[in-house]
């Protein structure tokens, strides 16, 4: 099975600010016959369901800000957030989907400073 | 746009099962795998299992395997899950989420039903 692991578990960065968390799979996650790095992003907001962000490491779903950006490769990948707004507060998940059983990581909480 | 619509909250006693149902709505609902989702209180996102409708083909993660049972009605697009033997640590919140990638068991998810609240308690 595939684990998982986000760092840090929670920050707390300044409006305006970027923030930045990381997502380390436990092996690789690129499937080398298309190039494609099988992880998803998600944020969840208190008593929300999660809501997608990025597939294939860094295709953005329509509708989530361009201050939002995924990159990343084999088996290191991170969210950044640019000029962190008051609304982007919520927890961020990674999620692979190179293997089953489908698996996230543990979550890191995005607060404000 | 699709819209997925989970029943409502319960409460159960330890030892018996429950059955949680997702009905889609506004797209295709056979060719597109529905995963269950746990997140217990506080805690992050646990993948219990999926299946695709169209082929009936299911998967569960290990620790769920033998108690859970993820099955489809394709004549009313809902998927359920059905969880026995139910104890304490089995309370939290049930999520059913869609597979974006037709016929695959393995993808990204979106969209995501509202949650179900499943309590466990004597």
């Amino acid at each position: 099975d595939i684990v998982m692991t986000q760092s840090p578990d929670s920050l707390a960065v300044s409006l305006g600010e970027t923030a930045t968390i990381n997502c380390k799979s436990s092996q690789t996650i690129l499937y080398r016959s298309n190039n494609e790095n099988y992880l998803a992003w998600y944020q969840q907001k208190p008593g929300q369901p999660p809501k997608l962000l990025f597939y294939w490491a860094s295709a953005r779903e329509p509708g989530v800000p361009d201050r939002f950006s995924g990159s990343g490769s084999g088996t290191d990948f991170t969210l950044t957030i640019s000029s962190l707004q008051a609304e982007d507060v919520a927890v961020y998940y990674c999620q692979q989907y190179y293997s089953i059983p489908l698996s996230f990581g543990q979550g890191t909480k995005l607060e404000i400073k | 746009q699709v819209q997925l619509v989970q029943s409502g909250a319960e409460v159960k006693k330890p030892g018996s099962s429950i059955r949680v149902s997702c009905r889609s709505s506004g797209g295709t609902f056979s060719s597109y795998t529905i995963n269950w989702v746990k997140q217990a209180p506080g805690q992050g996102l646990e993948w219990v299992g999926g299946i695709i409708p169209k082929f009936g083909t299911t998967v569960y993660t290990k620790k769920f395997q033998g108690r859970a049972k993820i099955s489809t009605d394709e004549s009313t697009s809902t998927a359920y899950m059905e969880l026995s033997s139910l104890r304490s640590e089995d309370t939290a919140v049930y999520y059913c989420a869609r597979g974006r990638i037709e016929y695959q068991l393995l993808g990204w998810l979106d969209p995501w039903g509202q949650g179900t609240q499943v309590t466990v308690s004597s």
